[in-house]
């Protein structure tokens, strides 16, 4: 089955502690994205890549990093520098005619 | 830039009844649009788009969306609404950025809650 998988499905940060949210696609997509969700403010742009090693920074990057060192894999780290590290965060990938189809998505929550 | 406005927050309906979910959106050229739902802790499933052509665009699930240019609008119909299709909407408007990936600015959400 080709598709999106997110994990974990929920993360939980300490104060000051980096994590890593993963994302892999077997749908041989060339872009990736990274979203936050938070409620009632819809889908913001953390990060996208349109190939292998190369990535540009969304809307709201500060805080967050991320790689490409395979067509399959864009993995996020969120930083101790992200202050407010609490959403729901989807990652999505698409061909070049735009469509983007989306993972399962994961929870982060600070404890 | 683009933007995306999605008037209702939050919508209730009968289930049986017919549905709008109205989006407007704000884009130089000709826009890429598209409509996807958010069941609670789930991503994203895409419902339709529209790139060219025909403006009534048919959808799963039995919705459709109208694209008019004139209203800069890209509204989300389905003539008789299920209680499956209490969810959130969104809409989202794609642009063009370098290179061949396409950035998609999201409305905000409308959520749709159905009544028995």
């Amino acid at each position: 089955d080709g598709g999106i998988t997110q994990s974990p499905k929920y993360l939980f940060r300490k104060e000051g502690q980096n994590v890593t949210l993963s994302c892999e696609q077997n749908l041989n997509h060339d872009a990736m994205y990274w979203y936050r969700q938070d409620p009632g403010q819809g889908l913001r742009l953390i990060y996208y890549s349109q190939i292998v090693n190369d990535f540009q920074k969304g809307d709201i990057a500060e805080g967050y990093s991320v790689s490409r060192e395979k067509k399959e894999s864009f993995p996020l780290t969120v930083t101790s520098a992200q202050k407010n590290p609490t959403a729901f965060y989807l990652c999505a990938s698409s061909i070049d005619l735009g469509t983007q189809y989306f993972g399962p998505g994961t929870r982060l929550l600070v404890l | 830039a683009q933007s995306v406005t999605q008037p209702d927050i939050h919508i209730t309906v009968s289930e049986g009844a017919s549905l709008e979910l109205r989006c407007n959106y704000s884009y130089g050229a000709t826009p890429y649009l598209f409509w996807y739902v958010q069941s609670p802790g789930q991503g994203l499933q895409l419902l339709l788009k529209y790139f060219s052509g025909d403006t009534l665009v048919q959808g799963i699930k039995g919705f459709e969306a109208e694209f008019k240019r004139s209203q800069s609008s890209f509204n989300l119909r389905k003539p008789s609404v299920h209680w499956s299709d209490a969810a959130e909407y969104f809409c989202a408007v794609g642009a063009i950025s370098s290179g061949s990936a396409r950035q998609l600015t999201f409305g905000s959400g409308t959520q749709l809650t159905v009544l028995p």
